[in-house]
């Protein structure tokens, strides 16, 4: 059974990097044709998506955040990680790491992380 | 980017109760949606995807229909387990963009 987990600090000062971190367990991250992404969830409010890379690295942001996102990933840890820069209050937001299958169809889902941004 | 509308926002139900939720696309999606349940603390957890393909392991009380702009998950017979909050999302471009939820409730 595929599992994934994120990691990463749970409180960023304003105007910092956050970076967090996606561990998969259960499967190979560079199975062929497998994406993963990430998705947030600010506190009481809906899903948005961030980012997704491709198993042989190729990227997608979301162009509200494209500015301010990498996505790498780490094929001989399995593991991929996000970065979010500039971060304001209005990046807090329980952050959940994803397996995308067929073009966006989030499968397999971490069980979410809390960033909370604040000084 | 395309905006999805869900309807209602949230529902009272009682166990037993069939339950309709609608979603609705800004532009044509053909079948490229996916539908979604979140408990409270949890992640989304996958029901349907390609607007009607019941995702494994998800009972089949869990339905989808629709294409072009127009969406509806149907839960045919309310469990305890079902109250949640649903959430529609397009697959069909980038970025991919989710609805607002809709909050299913014990009446």
């Amino acid at each position: 059974q595929l599992q994934l987990q994120e990691s990463g600090p749970g409180l960023v000062k304003p105007s910092k990097t956050l970076a967090l971190t996606c561990t998969v367990s259960g499967g190979s991250i560079s199975s062929s044709g497998n994406y993963w992404g990430w998705i947030r969830q600010p506190p009481g409010k809906g899903l948005e998506w961030i980012a997704t890379i491709s198993s042989s690295g190729g990227t997608y942001y979301n162009p509200s955040l494209k500015s301010r996102v990498t996505i790498s990933i780490d094929t001989s840890q399995n593991q991929f990680s996000l970065k979010l820069s500039s971060v304001t209050a209005a990046d807090t937001a329980v952050y959940y790491c994803a397996k995308n299958t067929g073009g966006y169809i989030f499968d397999y889902w971490g069980q979410g992380t809390l960033v909370t941004v604040s000084s | 980017d395309i905006q999805m509308t869900q309807s209602p926002s949230s529902l009272s139900a009682s166990v037993g109760d069939g339950v309709t939720i609608t979603c609705r696309a800004t532009q044509t999606i053909t079948t490229y949606l996916n539908w979604y349940q979140q408990k409270p603390g949890k992640a989304p957890n996958l029901l349907i995807y390609a607007a009607s393909s019941l995702q494994s392991g998800v009972p089949s009380r869990f339905s989808g229909s629709g294409s072009g702009t127009d969406f509806t998950l149907t839960i045919s017979s309310l469990q305890p387990e079902d109250f949640a909050t649903y959430y529609c999302q397009q697959s069909s471009t980038t970025p991919p963009t989710f609805g607002q939820g809709t909050k299913v409730e014990i009446k």
